[in-house]
């Protein structure tokens, strides 16, 4: 199975602040379609995920332009120019490259 | 609008059986694969299994493989997860979620339905 390690485990953010966070695989995520399914999540307590960015880099339909996605092969990264106190909550990378579909562990943002 | 509304979780003894169900609305429910995803209390997602848009293909991870079954009615709608033998952890929210849409740009990756989520608690 793909393994997704997600650093830092919390981020301790301020306000107006940039932050980002890091995910890496155990193998690289290019799909044979030359893809490579690596997706962004949010999700704040007692609700579901919310998708952020597909594909590494391609954000979400009415997500801030404040979020953005790069990397390449195994080494990803979510970058937030400007923290907004509704960015509090857990971030999830996701690979839908093979299956079993996998989650990192996710980084916990908080003010 | 679209819409995933998960029913059926609740509490149940070690080794007795559940059955979750998803309403789905507003998009066409035969065009799409979906998935079960889960979440233990505090923990990570995990993906739980699949169910191609025509049922002909099912695939399960392996901590519940043998153990639960997913299917769908499409005359009503509605995906399912039949939990059989249910364990202290597989004490979860369940989330219903859409495949991800293919356009001219093909399939996107991006899982952008969720359902709110059921909680089944295992206990006795």
């Amino acid at each position: 199975d793909v393994v997704l390690t997600q650093t830092p485990l919390s981020s301790p953010v301020t306000l107006g602040q940039p932050a980002s966070m890091s995910c890496r695989s155990s193998q690289s995520l290019v799909h044979s379609d030359g893809n490579t399914y690596l997706s962004w999540l949010h999700q704040r307590p007692r609700q579901p995920p919310r998708l952020l960015i597909y594909k590494i880099s391609n954000r979400f339909s009415g997500v801030p332009d404040r979020f953005s996605g790069s990397g390449a092969g195994t080494d990803f990264t979510l970058r937030i120019s400007r923290v907004e106190p509704e960015d509090v909550g857990i971030y999830f990378c996701m690979q839908a490259t093979e299956f079993p579909l996998t989650f990192g562990g996710g980084t916990k943002v908080e003010i | 609008q679209v819409q995933l509304v998960e029913s059926g979780g609740g509490v149940v003894q070690p080794r007795r059986s559940l059955r979750l169900s998803c309403a789905a609305s507003g998009f066409t429910f035969i065009d799409f694969a979906m998935h079960w995803f889960r979440q233990a209390p505090g923990k990570g997602l995990e993906w739980v299994a699949l169910i191609s848009y025509d049922a002909s293909n099912k695939k399960y991870g392996d901590s519940v493989k043998g153990r639960f079954s997913i299917s769908r009615d499409d005359s009503k709608n509605t995906l399912y997860l039949q939990m059989n033998s249910l364990q202290p952890d597989d004490t979860a929210v369940y989330y219903c979620v859409r495949d991800p849409e293919t356009t001219a740009l093909g399939w996107s990756g991006g899982f952008a339905i969720w359902g709110q989520g059921t909680m089944v608690i295992v206990s006795s």
